[in-house]
This record gives structure tokens, C-alpha cells and sequence, in this order.
């Protein structure tokens, strides 16, 4: 069975401090992994798909199949960056998505 | 460009009442899913739809019927609404492979009391 862990519930950073949201994933196939954001009282948007490895909004994030994480980094926080955040997985094959429990970020100023 | 229409966005039900979300893309996306979103949880899919034609059900389907009326709608109905059922509803909708990703709805926020 898939399963994508986020062990942080709350992440709270200062303005300007490196953030890191964990991702580890459990899967024997090959995995499409995405993360995904949402803002308070919005709804989910894309954040990033794994196989374009592009940056969107200062964020990266990077495949380690080794450790089977998918960790999202951002060098510098904003404020503006407060949200929760979901990693999910797509099993080879199938549509559906297997998301994390999220992991609620909180720059503070 | 609407990209995925949920109706409505807020709703109480008494324990026992049914009813049914809606959901309409117009992206004409092959796939459509429903999760619901639980504090602690995360999104756990209900039932979701390959294609026109076809559901199946997904990590959580008990006490869910749904309907894929068209290629652009795809409706959940609770038929005997219970307590348990308190949660934020999205429908989401993604290309034939989901390489792209999911598009979401802005949710539909239920209480069951």
C-alpha cells in the first residue's frame, strides 16, 4: 500500500529563516510526487511535480529515493509563504492521488 | 475559465437528511475525484472517476454514493447524513495520467449535527 508520512503538524519559522517540510514517502513502484498548497480559506493549488524540478515561489524540492523523501525547501521564508502544506503521491499507473496529513507552516515577522 | 465549480460552499444537515454536492470542470479533464478534509487527516479520497462511465471507490466510500452525470459533472450524495460526515468536501478533477496534477474546487464546508 502507498503511504506518504509529514511528521511535522506545525512548522514556525522567523521571516527570512530557511524552511524544510518534511516529506517521506512508501511506495514499491516508481512514484510521481507533488506538493501542494493551500491558503487559508482557498483552495489547494499545485505547488510542484517532481519530474519538471522547477522552482515555483523560491520553493525546490528534490527526489531521494534512498531515503524516499521528497522534502520541500525554501532558503529564505516570507510571510507571505504561511499555509498548509500537502505532499502527495501518484502510483504508477493510477490517477488518484495519496496525499500526507499537511504540514501547517507559520513565518512570523 | 471557471476550472472546477463546487456547489454549495456551506451547508448544515440534521442526522438522517441526504443530500448531494455538486461538482462541474470545464477543463474537459477525463478524471474526477471527491476528498474530504479532516483536521490531523489530511484529504482522503471518497470515490473518484477514471472516465465518463466509471467510479470507483477510494480510501473512504462508506456512507457516499456517486454519480458521473457527464464528462464535466460529477456529484456525492449522502443518503443518511450522520455526525461522522462533518467535514470540508473538495472535488478535484485531472488529465487522462495526472501528470499535471489535480485541479480543485474551493470545497464545501458540512456539518452534520
Amino acid at each position: 500500500a502507498q503511504r506518504v508520512t509529514q511528521p511535522e503538524k506545525l512548522l514556525s519559522v522567523f521571516k527570512g529563516a530557511p524552511v524544510e517540510l518534511k516529506c517521506n514517502y512508501s511506495y514499491s513502484g516508481s512514484p510521481e510526487l507533488f506538493w501542494y498548497v493551500q491558503y487559508s480559506r482557498q483552495r489547494l493549488q499545485l505547488l510542484l511535480r517532481h519530474i519538471s524540478r522547477e522552482s515555483i515561489k523560491g520553493f525546490t524540492a528534490d527526489l531521494n529515493k534512498g531515503e524516499t523523501s521528497f522534502h520541500l525547501k525554501k532558503p529564505i521564508a516570507q510571510e507571505e509563504d504561511s499555509a498548509m502544506y500537502y505532499c502527495a503521491l501518484k502510483p504508477t499507473g493510477f490517477q488518484k492521488l495519496v496525499f500526507g496529513t499537511g504540514t501547517r507552516l507559520l513565518v512570523s515577522p | 475559465n471557471a476550472g472546477v465549480t463546487q456547489t454549495p460552499k456551506f451547508q448544515v444537515l440534521k442526522t438522517g437528511q441526504s443530500m448531494t454536492l455538486q461538482c462541474a470542470q470545464d477543463m474537459n479533464h477525463n478524471s474526477m475525484y471527491w476528498y474530504r478534509q479532516d483536521p490531523g487527516m489530511g484529504l482522503r479520497l471518497i470515490y473518484y472517476s477514471a472516465s465518463e462511465g466509471t467510479t470507483d471507490k477510494g480510501e473512504v466510500p462508506n456512507g457516499y454514493n456517486v454519480s458521473r452525470l457527464n464528462k464535466r459533472e460529477f456529484s456525492l450524495r449522502l443518503e443518511s447524513a450522520a455526525p461522522s460526515q462533518t467535514s470540508v468536501y473538495f472535488c478535484a478533477s485531472s488529465d487522462g495520467q495526472g501528470v499535471y496534477g489535480y485541479t480543485f474546487g474551493s470545497g464545501t464546508r458540512l456539518t452534520v449535527v
